[in-house]
């Protein structure tokens, strides 16, 4: 089945210690992003990609670092310069750059701070 | 003032009720307008899309956009149990080539057997 695989679900941070979340894709889709999920709020857009070794900074990058070496693959660092990280984060996908279409999403990584 | 504004909710019904969902804009450059349902620990869901002003039907499921008021709605007829989650509006416009989307903060809706 072709979709949007996330991991891990969860994730414990310790103070100063960068994490790394994956987000794998089997989609053959152009364009991945990033978002962060607050308790009673929309999803808010960290990074994006839109081609391989491609990415763009969103409304809320700082203390986030991301890479696309691979097509399929998108990771999302969580730096220690982050200092809010607790969070729900959402990868989503789309088949090809810019014009508007649906987004797709993964399940989710949920990152707590130790 | 935020640009897409939704009712958190929450909003609890009986089975078997039609359920409608809310969200008003301000970005006129919105052209694209999204559903999603999202079930708890769990990634979004779309459930439909639409450009058009007007109605989209898909099953138990009616999206209506009107552009002029800036409002979008959901619609969900014959409510079930298994309906129960949030639900979250988004839009999209295009800026600078890449799509960019906004979404409401969702509304947690229970259906109560």
């Amino acid at each position: 089945d072709g979709g949007i695989t996330q991991s891990p679900k969860y994730l414990f941070r310790k103070e100063g210690q960068n994490v790394t979340l994956s987000c794998e894709q089997n989609l053959n889709h152009d364009a991945m992003y990033w978002y962060r999920q607050d308790p009673g709020q929309g999803l808010r857009l960290i990074y994006y990609s839109q081609i391989v070794n491609d990415f763009q900074k969103g409304d809320i990058a700082e203390g986030y670092s991301v890479s696309r070496e691979k097509k399929e693959s998108f990771p999302l660092t969580v730096t220690s310069a982050q200092k809010n990280p607790t969070a729900f984060y959402l990868c989503a996908s789309t088949r090809s750059r810019g014009g508007n279409q649906p987004q797709h999403f993964g399940d989710g990584t949920r990152l707590s701070i130790l | 003032q935020k640009e897409v504004e939704q009712d958190p909710g929450p909003l609890s019904v009986p089975e078997g009720a039609i359920v409608s969902l809310n969200c008003t804009y301000s970005n006129s450059a919105f052209q694209y307008f999204m559903w999603y349902r999202q079930y708890s620990r769990k990634g979004p869901e779309l459930l439909m899309y639409t450009y058009s002003s007007g109605n989209k039907e898909d099953g138990r499921f009616t999206a209506q956009v009107d552009k002029s008021s800036k409002y979008i709605s959901l619609f969900i007829r014959d409510s079930q149990p298994s309906d129960s989650a949030t639900y979250l509006c988004a839009m999209s416009q295009i800026i600078q080539g890449a799509q960019k989307l906004v979404f409401g903060q969702g509304t947690r809706l229970t259906i109560n057997p």
